[in-house]
């Protein structure tokens, strides 16, 4: 089976960078993507790392390591709207599940 | 920007009652989902639905819950003996792609709550 492990929590302050990891545990899988999502809101596509490395969508980024099970989400300049839930997911590629992860709540202080 | 839409945007029902949640998804999109959010926890997937036909189900998927797709834009969640524990978010995804070139994009979702 899959399975992505996130911190619960991470705070910061305005203007900061903070990053948010995920390793995972699966037998294959296409890339690993991230939504974000605020209270009481549907989660949102944010970006989606097909290949190792590093993929940059303005203030966000994200990493892969295949090697390591892991990749990252980094949050640049961080504003107060930034403060939100923000999950990793998989699809498996035997599947058509897209498995999300355990979450990552971000709170931005000013 | 098109985008997915649901409806109700909340649904309070009885225990034991049936409940049909809808969702139209973004119109050039091929494959639909359903996925569950219980308050606090992550998002689940429930079930995929490609050609008319459920291509994948979770184990939540079980047989009270069923899926279909009435018309050309209508995609439907129906439960059919609500209990305590479906009591959540659902939300509605759609995409153009499968796999590799995969973004998916989620409705506003419709939260039930079962007394």
């Amino acid at each position: 089976g899959q399975s992505l492990e996130q911190p619960s929590e991470v705070t910061a302050v305005e203007g900061a960078i903070v990053q948010i990891n995920c390793t995972y545990q699966t037998s294959g899988f296409y890339g690993l993507s991230w939504y974000q999502q605020h209270d009481g809101g549907a989660p949102t596509f944010l970006s989606y790392n097909a290949l190792d490395g590093l993929e940059e969508t303005g203030r966000f980024s994200s990493f892969l390591s295949r090697s390591d099970s892991y990749g990252y989400l980094l949050l640049q300049e961080l504003q107060m709207k930034d403060s939100a839930s923000y999950f990793c997911a998989v699809r498996d590629r035997n599947t058509d599940k897209l498995i999300f992860g355990t979450g990552t709540r971000l709170q931005v202080f000013p | 920007e098109p985008e997915v839409t649901q409806t109700p945007s909340h649904q309070v029902t009885q225990m034991g009652q049936e409940v049909i949640l809808r969702c139209v998804p973004i119109s050039n999109h091929l494959y639909f989902y359903w996925y569950r959010q219980i308050l606090g926890q992550k998002v689940e997937f429930l079930v995929s639905f490609y050609n008319n036909e459920i291509s994948e189900k979770s184990e939540i998927f079980d047989d009270q819950f069923s899926v279909e797709r009435p018309d050309g834009s209508n995609f439907t969640l129906k439960i059919r003996s609500t209990k305590l524990e479906d009591s959540a978010m659902y939300f509605c995804a759609s995409s153009e792609l499968l796999g590799n070139q995969e973004t998916q994009y989620f409705g506003p979702g419709t939260r039930l709550l079962v007394l």
